[in-house]
């Protein structure tokens, strides 16, 4: 069960977009529509972002969206604003186990 | 609204047992699947394992051999137990609510160090 690979950074000016790539296998992205995000900020515990791939759940802004091709999941944040600054995760259920991505760091320029 | 808070020691010596309890509030901690995650300082997410409230678990392949989890539905917790702990597992340990989709519901997070 090796960790899902993301980019290890990403960038943007304020109201630009970002996009940030998760690549499994078919035993794990590949095999079930169940990629979710977390928001992670300093000192604090992750935030759901996107579940099932592509679902926002309550309170999420819609400038965070979701998909998935094949082995690989991707998180796009349109509309950058300062308090998306953080660090990302994906992560995916993989027949009763669960696998994390290695994390990505998005800064706003 | 549904809350996690992990407790136990913040220090553990190396070869010995980390315990941790996490205590469910605002809702029943019946019908679901928990799940132990930790955090290595400046790392990522590492799912350890689940435990459904029947006892039924699943754990992480590579620390299969060490865990243990468990639940105590009359007093709304479950708990892990690491044993043989070494430097490497020095972590912030997260309790959450596990569902296939994604796990919607985090404690705070506690911080174990094992050190002698």
């Amino acid at each position: 069960q090796s960790a899902l690979t993301q980019p290890p950074s990403a960038s943007g000016s304020p109201g630009q977009s970002v996009t940030i790539s998760c690549t499994g296998t078919s035993s794990d992205v590949g095999g079930y529509n169940y990629v979710s995000w977390y928001q992670q900020h300093p000192g604090k515990a992750p935030k759901l972002m996107i579940y099932e791939v592509s679902k926002r759940p309550s309170g999420v802004p819609d400038r965070f969206s979701g998909s998935k091709s094949g082995n690989t999941a991707s998180l796009t944040v349109s509309g950058l604003q300062a308090e998306d600054e953080a660090d990302y995760y994906c992560s995916s259920y993989a027949g009763s186990t669960y696998v994390f991505g290695t994390g990505t760091k998005v800064t706003v320029l | 609204q549904v809350q996690l808070q992990e407790s136990g020691p913040g220090l553990v010596k190396p070869s010995e047992t980390l315990s941790l309890t996490c205590t469910v509030s605002g809702g029943s901690i019946s019908s679901y699947y928990w799940s132990w995650i930790r955090q290595p300082a400046g790392k990522g997410l590492e799912w350890i394992g689940r435990i459904y409230t029947s006892g039924s678990t699943n754990y992480n392949p590579s620390l299969k051999s060490r865990v243990t989890m468990s639940v105590d539905t009359s007093k709304n917790q479950f708990s892990l137990k690491l044993s043989s702990v070494t430097a490497a597992d020095t972590a912030v340990y997260y309790c959450a609510r596990a569902k296939a989709m994604g796990f919607d519901y985090w404690g705070q997070g506690t911080l174990v160090t094992v050190s002698s």
